[in-house]
């Protein structure tokens, strides 16, 4: 079946860009998407982007999607404490009925 | 901008006690969501309404039922508990569930069962 993969922690410095990562694989991705969850809190939509995009920026965000590599990833510019949480990407694919398969999440950590 | 709001946000539970988790939404999505989250796991999904009077299994429907009570409410039903059935529970609504459209997320319940 269709399986979504991150790895499970990112450690940054504050100011530095973060890069978190996401691959999949099954080709028939349609909407592929970012979410945020802070402690205790539940997940907040960021971003998202339709398969057939390269990349979306907005603000301190930007979306890259490699369709070969069948790889996603989410730039954080200028990281702050307030961007400490986990992310999660998600993605919809015709052969699951369109339901969201989902990563496991990556918890970004920020270094003072 | 109440969103996706549920009830109750905490509970703890005996082995064999039943329990409800309430979701409502007022948005107007046609599409409703019950997903458990354990950790390293992402989300699984439990079950999902795609519009009112239906609804579906998904990933891990065992033990749960689930009750689409009119378009804004969508309720989760633990007949029996058990501790495996010990995580934090989200409900969420999307306009369709056709995957081009976001889900909205209420803040989940964390629920306990002993």
């Amino acid at each position: 079946g269709e399986d979504v993969e991150q790895s499970l922690f990112l450690s940054v410095r504050e100011g530095d860009s973060s890069v978190i990562n996401c691959t999949y694989t099954d080709s028939s991705s349609t909407y592929l998407y970012w979410y945020k969850q802070e402690p205790g809190a539940g997940l907040q939509l960021l971003t998202y982007i339709f398969s057939n995009m390269d990349m979306k920026q907005d603000q301190r965000l930007t979306v890259l999607l490699n369709k070969k590599d069948k790889h996603l990833s989410l730039r954080i510019a200028d990281t702050q404490t307030g961007d400490s949480a986990i992310y999660f990407c998600a993605e919809s694919f015709m052969d699951s009925n369109y339901q969201l398969i989902w990563g496991a999440g990556t918890k970004l950590i920020i270094k003072p | 901008n109440a969103g996706v709001t549920q009830t109750p946000k905490f509970q703890v539970l005996k082995t064999g006690q039943s329990m409800t988790l309430q979701c409502a939404q007022d948005m107007n999505h046609n599409s409703m969501y019950w997903y458990r989250q354990d950790p390293g796991m992402g989300l699984r999904l439990i079950y999902y309404s795609a519009s009112e009077g239906t609804t579906d299994k998904g990933e891990v429907p065992n033990g749960y039922n689930v009750s689409r009570l009119n378009k804004r409410e969508f309720s989760l039903r633990l007949e029996s508990a058990a501790p495996s059935q010990t995580s934090v529970y989200f409900c969420a609504s999307s306009e369709t569930d056709r995957g081009n459209q976001p889900q909205h997320f209420g803040d989940g319940t964390r629920l306990s069962i002993l």
